[in-house]
């Protein structure tokens, strides 16, 4: 089974301060994504990588910062925390490289709250 | 421009009816569909999709999903319904312009009641 683990399910953090939300997946995916859920909105793409070190903007990129030094991992940035951007963080992984299996497996997501 | 649309916010059952779940699309061209389930305070799971072939698919936890090409439909369904299959559902398309993305709907809540 894929498996896609998020460092925190809850985090709670200060307007202005730095926050890194880590994703891993075991699966040698190509592709990882980072969503945000906020409830009426669905999930919204922020950014995506389809390899080490490359990554795409999603469409609602400002505010963050993506990295993905090693194929496994992929880190979600937020300079300068706000409130708005309290929501529910979702990583995901699917296999990439061209081959058609394009589902998308999700981690159990973090909470955050900026205060 | 792609999308999805899952028209109802809500949806309410009783244990042991046939549920629907609904979604429309519009893309550019063949669509890849996908049904995703999200229980509380979890990440989303993977139920099932369609590519290519037989018009109804099965997936997991007994649900299966019907593509009809000519309403650009992807409903799912379940013959009967269970009160652990409360949660919320979201429909996803791949997304033409970017292989690798999916374009999700705004999810639906199933309440199933006992």
């Amino acid at each position: 089974d894929v498996k896609v683990t998020q460092s925190s399910r809850y985090l709670v953090k200060r307007t202005g301060e730095k926050v890194f939300l880590e994703c891993v997946q075991d699966m040698d995916h190509e592709n990882m994504f980072w969503y945000r859920q906020d409830p009426g909105l669905g999930l919204r793409l922020i950014y995506f990588s389809y390899d080490v070190k490359m990554k795409e903007k999603g469409d609602i990129p400002e505010g963050y910062s993506v990295s993905r030094e090693k194929k496994e991992r992929f880190s979600l940035i937020l300079e300068s925390a706000s409130t708005n951007q309290t929501s529910m963080y979702l990583c995901a992984s699917s296999l990439g490289g061209g081959l058609v299996s394009y589902e998308q497996y999700f981690g159990p997501g973090t909470r955050l709250t900026v205060t | 421009a792609q999308s999805v649309a899952q028209p109802e916010d809500q949806v309410n059952v009783a244990e042991g009816n046939p549920l629907t779940v609904k979604c429309t699309y519009s893309v550019s061209g063949n669509p890849y569909l996908f049904w995703y389930v999200q229980y509380p305070n979890r990440g989303l799971q993977f139920l099932l999709k369609y590519i290519t072939g037989d018009n109804l698919v099965k997936g997991s936890y007994g649900f299966e999903a019907e593509f009809n090409k000519s309403q650009t439909s992807f409903h799912l369904k379940k013959p009967s319904a269970l009160v652990s299959d409360s949660a919320l559902y979201f429909c996803a398309v791949r997304d033409y312009d970017n292989t690798d993305k999916l374009i999700f709907g705004t999810g639906t809540r199933l309440q199933v009641f006992p």
